[in-house]
């Protein structure tokens, strides 16, 4: 199995700020016949199920703020929030899914400083 | 609009059985993928197996092969995940989740998922 690990675990940020996650994979998710990066993005607020942010390592779902992007290829993904939001606070996965089965990062809590 | 909607929160005894229910709608539901990930009590997701509604191809991850089962019935567009001996360790929610599908039996990133199922199981 892929392993995702997630840096840090948890992050307090301050309103209007960046945030930044860091995501990394045991194994290149970089797929060479399409040169695209099988890396997705979640978040899940508190008691709700989670939603898709950003998929193929950067490219941001619809009706998902501009303030969110991702970033990253190979190993090594970013998921950055450039300035937050009240409305951000929760917590973020990064998932690949390059193999079966899919795996996810264990997760970043992110809170209001 | 595509929407996942899954069956009610279950309390089952250990030894038990139990199948829980995924219906899609709002777009063609044997040309996705359909996926279960589990949430144990403030954890993390884990992807647990999928399915391919127009065949009933599956996979399953090594974790969850053989301590569960996906079906699908694609003449009412519902997937479904079942136990035949439920631990107090299944304790959790559980999403279905859809999966855009790829060539060759590939699938994408999960692009919708259900609003989940809490499954308690305890004496």
């Amino acid at each position: 199995d892929i392993v995702m690990t997630q840096s840090p675990d948890s992050l307090a940020v301050s309103l209007g700020e960046r945030a930044t996650i860091n995501c990394k994979s045991s194994h290149t998710i970089l797929y060479s016949s399409n040169n695209k990066n099988y890396l997705a993005w979640h978040q899940q607020k508190p008691g709700q199920p989670p939603r898709l942010l950003i998929y193929w390592a950067s490219t941001r779902e619809s009706g998902v703020p501009d303030r969110f992007s991702g970033s990253g290829s190979g190993t090594n993904f970013t998921l950055t929030i450039s300035s937050l939001q009240a409305e951000d606070v929760a917590v973020y996965y990064c998932q690949q899914y390059y193999s079966t089965p899919v795996t996810f990062g264990q997760g970043t809590r992110l809170e209001i400083k | 609009e595509v929407q996942l909607v899954q069956s009610g929160a279950e309390v089952k005894k250990p030894g038990e059985s139990l199948k829980i229910s995924c219906k899609g709608s709002g777009y063609s539901f044997t040309n996705y993928w359909i996926a279960w990930v589990r949430q144990m009590p403030g954890k993390g997701l884990e992807w647990m197996a999928i399915i391919y509604p127009s065949d009933s191809g599956t996979k399953y991850s090594p974790s969850f092969q053989g301590q569960v089962t996906i079906s699908a019935d694609k003449s009412i567009s519902t997937a479904y995940l079942q136990w035949s001996s439920l631990k107090a360790s299944d304790t959790g929610t559980y999403y279905c989740a859809r999966h855009p599908p790829g060539v060759s039996g590939q699938y994408f990133n999960i692009d919708y998922w259900g609003q989940g199922t809490l499954v308690t199981v305890s004496s």
